[in-house]
Order: C-alpha cells, then sequence, then structure tokens
C-alpha cells in the first residue's frame, strides 16, 4: 500500500492561495487520491478526490501530475476558517481488501 | 439528514472490562471501516467492512473485534482494554470503494485507566 508523505505545518494569510503536496511515491494503478478536512474533535470531512490530471470543485483544485508520486492540494484565497489538519489519502479497492492510510496530516494556520 | 453516529462520544473505563462503540450510518453504504487517531500518528484504521459478514483487519487491529451483522452497524469491541488503547476513534462509512468519499461519525474519545 502506498503510503503518504506531507509537510506538518504551513502558515499562511487570509486571502492567499495555499498549495499542500502530498507525496505518494508507490501509489498503484487502481488507487485513487482524496483529501479530506479536520477540524479539533470532529470527524475528517471530504474535499476533494481525483486520480490523474486536475480536478476542481467549489472549495479546492487538485493537481496530479502524469506520474501520479504527488498531488497538489490548492485552496484559493483561504479565510480563518480554513485553519485546520488536511490529510492526503490514498486508496483501492483490492481484491478481497479495502485497506486505506493516511497520512500524518498538514495542519494549516491562517492568520489574519 | 445523511450521518454516521457513534455512541458514546466519551468514555472513561478501566482496564480489562470489555466494552463496545457502536456505529450506525443511515446512508445504505456498503463499506464501513473503524479508526483510531492519537496526535502525531494522524488516522490509522483498524479494522474494515465491505459488506454484511465481511470484515478484514486494517494497520492496527490488535485488541480490538468487529461484527457486521447488519448493513447499517458496524460496532467496535474491545474485548480486554488496555490503556495503550486510550484514543479518539471514527467509524466511517461510504457507498463504494476509493472512488467513493468516506462520511466520518463524529468520534468517539476512550480513556482506559
Amino acid at each position: 500500500l502506498a503510503k503518504t508523505t506531507q509537510p506538518i505545518s504551513m502558515d499562511s494569510y487570509e486571502g492567499q492561495e495555499v498549495n499542500i503536496t502530498c507525496s505518494h511515491n508507490n501509489i498503484a494503478t487502481n488507487d485513487y487520491i482524496t483529501w479530506y478536512q479536520q477540524f479539533p474533535s470532529q470527524g475528517p470531512r471530504f474535499i476533494i478526490q481525483g486520480y490523474k490530471t486536475k480536478v476542481t470543485n467549489e472549495v479546492a483544485s487538485l493537481f496530479i501530475p502524469a506520474d501520479r508520486k504527488s498531488s497538489t492540494l490548492s485552496l484559493p484565497r483561504v479565510s480563518l476558517s480554513d485553519t485546520a489538519v488536511y490529510y492526503c489519502l490514498v486508496g483501492a479497492l483490492y481484491t478481497g481488501g479495502f485497506k486505506t492510510i493516511f497520512g500524518a496530516g498538514t495542519r494549516l494556520f491562517v492568520k489574519a | 439528514e445523511a450521518q454516521v453516529t457513534q455512541n458514546p462520544r466519551y468514555l472513561i473505563t478501566v482496564t480489562g472490562k470489555k466494552l463496545t462503540v457502536t456505529c450506525s450510518q443511515n446512508m445504505n453504504h456498503e463499506y464501513m471501516s473503524w479508526y483510531r487517531q492519537d496526535p502525531g500518528l494522524g488516522l490509522r484504521q483498524i479494522y474494515y467492512s465491505m459488506n454484511v459478514e465481511v470484515t478484514d483487519k486494517g494497520d492496527v487491529p490488535e485488541g480490538y473485534k468487529v461484527s457486521r451483522k447488519e448493513k447499517r452497524n458496524f460496532p467496535l469491541i474491545l474485548e480486554s482494554p488496555s490503556p495503550n488503547q486510550t484514543s479518539l476513534y471514527f467509524c466511517a462509512s461510504s457507498f463504494g470503494g476509493s472512488d467513493q468519499p468516506q462520511h466520518f461519525g463524529d468520534g468517539t474519545r476512550l480513556s482506559i485507566l
């Protein structure tokens, strides 16, 4: 199973774009890349998911290069409420299994 | 409202006293998982289930049991809890495999003394 590596923490200011990169060198062919957001004392919340190239939704973009060994979550114009821990997850449905591995997460702190 | 419900939300207990944390989802999801979260270690999968009566080990299954007798319920059982199982536990469910997002409960904070 592919393990992930993310920066432990990042700081930003309100209104800036934030890019968080996740490394997953051993990603398998059928693995999807999913990002979650977690606030203190709450369960993680789905942000975005992709397999290759670029995916965009109303809250974020996800960039995945052709080799898929990394991915970058892009949060446009962050606000104070975006202060949270962001997890990159690589997982797949294997024959007979569904193991998932979360990284240690990136703690984003947005300052005024 | 679509949700994953865990009970209890908080529990303080003693070593060796069997306990069960319940998890129920109302979205008719096939897949369910249990995770534990510890400072600096992120979320680690304990067990998962792909359907009724189909369960398998995640990364840290030692000391835990699960069952999936009904699609909506996936209880986590600690037969003989120990202090190293003090943690924040999350249950999650999803409609499909890795191409579907997981929906998480609000967590259960267990303290084993």
